[in-house]
């Protein structure tokens, strides 16, 4: 039981480039999320997923895509990479968006230059 | 807007001290209030309070909500150099998702 996991675990881009995020949980949960941390900013959300067939944006969703391929999985797309989304990408999920307990992946490291 | 505040942004204590960190919420309809650990990698769930003035304890550390001043603490006893760490409180919002304070980082020294 892998919980939930990301890949890549570090990426650096060229500004303009594009790039997908993987995530994907082995819970059998229902709902995903996309946050990203920068420092002295703490989590904020940018894209969830409430079940599988829906996306829905969350507090800082421009410039990024997100895609609910099944239950399993919900990947997170740069179309054009800027400078400023230099961050650390975490995936999370729960049983359901009223499930208050959401489990994290270990993260991806991007930078763009 | 909803919002979470956590205070002190950082801290740095020595083995054995005591410390408590802050958390202070306004947020819609509020649900319930979470704790997180992050180290190194991903956040790691610590508690989650939705009753005011019960107390949640697990080891060393202690949690609990006050509704009515829209707050909560999470105290640390004896404090050991694992427990350096960032640590995030979490609000449920009036969307239905967490709303994360920007985190305490606790340095313990030894």
């Amino acid at each position: 039981n892998a919980g939930v996991t990301q890949t890549p675990k570090f990426q650096v881009l060229k500004t303009g480039q594009s790039m997908t995020l993987q995530c994907a949980q082995d819970m059998n949960h229902n709902s995903m999320y996309w946050y990203r941390q920068d420092p002295g900013m703490g989590l904020r959300l940018i894209y969830y997923s409430a079940s599988e067939g829906t996306t829905d944006k969350g507090e800082v969703p421009n410039g990024y895509n997100v895609s609910r391929l099944n239950k399993r999985e919900f990947s997170l797309r740069l179309e054009s990479a800027a400078p400023s989304q230099t961050s650390v990408y975490f995936c999370a999920s729960s049983g359901w968006t009223g499930s208050y307990e959401q489990y994290f992946g270990p993260g991806t490291r991007l930078t763009v230059t | 807007e909803d919002k979470v505040v956590q205070s002190p942004l950082s801290l740095v204590v020595h083995e054995g001290d005591t410390v408590t960190l802050n958390c202070s919420y306004e947020v819609t309809n509020f649900r319930s209030l979470l704790w997180y650990k992050q180290e190194k990698k991903a956040p790691t769930f610590l508690f989650m309070l939705t009753s005011s003035g019960i107390e949640k304890k697990s080891g060393r550390l202690s949690s609990i909500l006050d509704k009515k001043e829209l707050s909560s603490i999470l105290n640390i006893t004896a404090t050991q150099t694992g427990d350096s760490a960032i640590y995030l409180c979490a609000v449920k919002g009036s969307q239905g998702n967490l709303i994360f304070g920007k985190g305490t980082k606790l340095s313990v020294k030894p």
